[in-house]
Order: structure tokens, then C-alpha cells, then sequence
């Protein structure tokens, strides 16, 4: 079957940096993205990984690695208002997203 | 008003009852689809419609019924509902189904309590 697998929780404090892990085992592989959802509102778009590597945008990056399934988003100089969860997802071959259960991750002062 | 607009952003119907969620986008999207959102599970996949069609029904229950009359609407009607079918459901819609990035862009959601 396929699985994507992130933490279900995470704790950080404010101004620092945290890494959020998602590992998957898919019939294929066509991209992986990272969405942010705070809480009450709609998931929204941050990364999108196709080649091995790290992308970086701003204070968020995202990094993959299509031989070991693996990709991590790295959230530095964090605020409160990171305090969100973090869904990972990895388009297959047939263009399906499959989905993590999320990461909430909650940023203490 | 711009992106992707859900109502009613809460609901609480009883079993018996006939009620329809609305998705409206206002991005020039072509593909649009259903999302359930259960707490600490994955985003489940319902409805995928391209350029108005169907392309997508991951075996949904009968008693949701998704209709799309043009590329920016979409509706999930809900028919006897079951206790368990109270979750998010949330609306999306892309570019194209499987474009270049496939980014999806959501609604804020429909909060279902089904009594």
C-alpha cells in the first residue's frame, strides 16, 4: 500500500529553527508538497520538490531525497504564527496525492 | 472575491436529512474536488471533476452525490447521512488536474456535524 509518515506532533520555541520529517512508500513518485493549515482555515500551498535536493523560500525550506523516500521542511527564525500543522503529500504516478496525517506543530514562546 | 469560497462553513443536519455543500472558485481552475478531513487522518480524496467531468470517484458512498454544473461550482449533496460522515470537507481546485506543480488551492471548509 501506499503510506506517507510524519510526526503527529511537535513542539519548538519562538526564534528558533525546527525540522519536520515526512518519509513515503508510493507506486511512484511525481513531486512532493508541503501545505500549512492553521487551525479553522484552509490549507495552503508552501513547496513543491521534484529533483533531489533543497528549495528555500524565505524562512521556510524543503528538501528531498527520491532514493530514500524522505523529505524534511526546515522553519527557522520562528514566530507564533508558524503554529500551524504542516501536511505533507506525494503525487504517484497515476497524479493521485496521497497525504500525511499532518504535523501540528506548536511554537512556544 | 477572489479563490476558492465554501458555504455553509458549519452544518449540523440530522440523518434523515437532504442538505448541499457549494465550492466556488474564482481562479479560471479547471479541475475541482471534494476532500474529507477527519481529525489526525489524511485528507481523503472524494470527487475529482476536469473541465466538468468526473474523472475521480474513490468509492464514495452513495449518499454523497457531487455535481458540477460548470468549471466554478461545485456541490456535495448529502443524503441520510451516518454519524461517522461528520468531519471538513474541504473543496479545491488546480490549474489542471495533473499540471506542472499541481498546487492546490482550497476552500476554507464545510465543518459537518451529522446528529
Amino acid at each position: 500500500g501506499q503510506n506517507i509518515d510524519q510526526p503527529t506532533e511537535m513542539t519548538a520555541t519562538e526564534g528558533a529553527i525546527v525540522q519536520i520529517n515526512c518519509t513515503y512508500q508510493t507506486s511512484g513518485f511525481n513531486g512532493l508538497f508541503w501545505y500549512q493549515q492553521h487551525a479553522g482555515e484552509a490549507p495552503t500551498f508552501l513547496s513543491y520538490n521534484v529533483l533531489d535536493g533543497l528549495e528555500e523560500k524565505g524562512r521556510f525550506s524543503s528538501f528531498l531525497s527520491r532514493s530514500k523516500g524522505y523529505s524534511y521542511l526546515l522553519l527557522k527564525e520562528l514566530q507564533m504564527k508558524d503554529s500551524a500543522s504542516y501536511l505533507c503529500a506525494v503525487r504517484d504516478s497515476n497524479y493521485q496525492l496521497i497525504w500525511g496525517a499532518g504535523t501540528k506543530l506548536i511554537i512556544k514562546p | 472575491e477572489t479563490g476558492v469560497t465554501q458555504t455553509p462553513r458549519h452544518l449540523v443536519m440530522g440523518m434523515t436529512n437532504k442538505k448541499s455543500l457549494k465550492c466556488e472558485q474564482h481562479l479560471g481552475h479547471n479541475a475541482m474536488y471534494w476532500y474529507k478531513q477527519s481529525a489526525k487522518k489524511p485528507l481523503e480524496l472524494m470527487f475529482v471533476y476536469s473541465l466538468e467531468e468526473r474523472v475521480e470517484n474513490n468509492s464514495v458512498p452513495s449518499r454523497f452525490s457531487p455535481e458540477c454544473p460548470n468549471s466554478s461550482h461545485l456541490f456535495l449533496h448529502l443524503h441520510t447521512l451516518q454519524p461517522e460522515d461528520s468531519a471538513l470537507y474541504l473543496c479545491a481546485s488546480s490549474q489542471d488536474q495533473a499540471g506542472e506543480t499541481g498546487e492546490l488551492f482550497f476552500g476554507e471548509g464545510s465543518r459537518l456535524t451529522v446528529l
